[in-house]
């Protein structure tokens, strides 16, 4: 089973700013077959990226996903107010286990 | 407009049973894999189980393995998750999610908005 490791587990930031966050995984995720989910407080997720750094329907182009086998980054180019959320990663080939999420909050 | 309509839910004695239900509409539900994915409270989240589109594969997280039982009837366009032997860790709200394709490998493009289980006495 691989397990998915996401960093920082707090990301404290102010609308505008770049945010990065990092997803690694304990082994290669087959084929970049990794998908981003945002979740807002009270609200169901949302499918954010898929095969690592394909936009899901409707998501602006602020959010982006990059890397490949062990290392995957998601990245929001200038954050909006309605970003401040919580991001899991989730490799979804062989695995289907989420990361333990990312808050990015507002500083 | 893809929907997913979770119900079942509930308070339930440890050790009880309960059938979670999912009304799909918006697509070709006997097209597409699905899913159901917990998240206690507080906490991130947790796949339980999923089956394809056909309803013959079924996978369970060894957290669930051997209590809990996901099935379909595409006739009628609902997911079920049959839940037995339910422990007080087993308290979450559970989502519905509609996979992105027929069979492995999939993501959850689409989600309910969660039914909440609880199990206490």
């Amino acid at each position: 089973e691989i397990v998915l490791t996401q960093s920082p587990g707090t990301l404290s930031l102010s609308p505008g700013e770049r945010a990065t966050l990092s997803c690694r995984a304990s082994q290669s995720v087959s084929s970049s077959y990794l998908a981003w989910y945002q979740q807002k407080p009270g609200q169901a997720p949302r499918l954010l990226i898929y095969g690592a750094s394909s936009r899901a329907t409707g998501i602006p182009d602020r959010f982006s996903g990059s890397g490949s086998g062990t290392d995957f980054t998601l990245t929001i180019s200038r954050l909006e107010p309605e970003d401040f959320a919580v991001y899991y990663c989730q490799p979804y080939g062989d695995s289907r286990t989420f990361g333990q999420g990312t808050e990015v909050e507002i500083k | 407009e893809v929907q997913l309509l979770e119900s079942g839910g509930g308070l339930v004695q440890p050790g009880g049973s309960l059938r979670l239900s999912c009304v799909a509409s918006g697509f070709s539900f006997r097209s597409y894999a699905m899913s159901w994915v917990r998240q206690a409270p507080g906490k991130g989240l947790e796949w339980v189980s999923a089956i394809n589109a056909g309803g013959d594969d079924t996978y369970h997280a060894d957290s669930v393995k051997g209590r809990f039982t996901i099935s379909r009837d595409n006739s009628k366009n609902t997911l079920y998750l049959q839940m037995n032997s339910l422990r007080a860790d087993d308290t979450a709200l559970y989502y519905c999610t509609k996979g992105s394709s027929s069979g492995r490998p999939y993501y959850f493009d689409s989600w309910g908005q969660g039914n909440l289980v609880t199990v206490s006495s």
